[in-house]
């Protein structure tokens, strides 16, 4: 079985800071990854993912995160962040054998002027 | 651009009662799934539909949950005796291929029982 462990609950940080929001998973199979957002009152937006090549993916706004294996791991960056930034941050895995996402628990990311 | 729309928006029923709630996934996707979220905790999947069956399902997922999709359009969940601990955000996704491809999620459904 899989799971999503994202241990930062709530991340405070002033704008134009960096920001790392950490997500380790667990799978005995190749997965693949994924990094929604959560802006208030919205649905879940698709932020990046990662299906295979390089481990090092961007999104049009800025974030980037990195597919690392030995670490299991997919923590998302951004070298400075804006206000606009602030909602809540969801890591996702899913396997080729299933059809459903696995969820971490979300990260606040609340961005301080 | 195409959106997952869900309605309504914040749904209140008493205990026992059924509820419908309701998604109108992209036009052109084929695959069709429900999460729900509890207060504070993980987003978690429901079913995943496609070809007019169940293709996956979660233990959460029991015999009072169904789905259906009654025309070309909606996709449903019916929840037929409600309990309390169904109160959560039920959100409808949905996506064009299996795999890797990316699940478009609506705006959600707040239900609440009483």
């Amino acid at each position: 079985a899989q799971s999503v462990t994202q241990l930062d609950s709530q991340v405070p940080v002033f704008e134009e800071a960096p920001v790392e929001l950490r997500c380790n998973y667990s799978s005995s199979v190749s997965v693949y990854l994924f990094w929604y957002v959560q802006y208030p009152n919205q649905g879940l937006q698709l932020l990046l993912k990662y299906l295979s090549g390089s481990t090092l993916v961007e999104s049009i706004n800025g974030f980037e995160a990195e597919f690392n294996k030995s670490q299991t791991s997919f923590h998302l960056r951004k070298p400075s962040v804006h206000i606009s930034d602030t909602a809540e941050y969801f890591c996702a895995v899913k396997t080729d054998s299933s059809y459903k996402l696995i969820f971490g628990s979300g990260t606040r990311l609340l961005v301080r002027p | 651009e195409p959106e997952v729309t869900q309605t309504p928006s914040h749904q209140v029923t008493q205990m026992g009662q059924e509820v419908i709630l309701r998604c109108v996934p992209i036009s052109n996707h084929l695959y069709f799934y429900w999460y729900r979220q509890i207060l504070g905790q993980k987003v978690e999947f429901l079913v995943s539909f496609y070809n007019n069956e169940i293709s996956e399902k979660s233990e959460i997922f029991d015999d009072q949950f169904s789905v259906e999709r009654p025309d070309g359009s909606n996709f449903t969940l019916k929840i037929r005796s409600t309990k309390l601990e169904d109160s959560a955000m039920y959100f409808c996704a949905s996506s064009d291929l299996a795999g890797g491809n990316e699940q478009f999620f609506g705006p959600g459904t707040r239900l609440t029982v009483l």
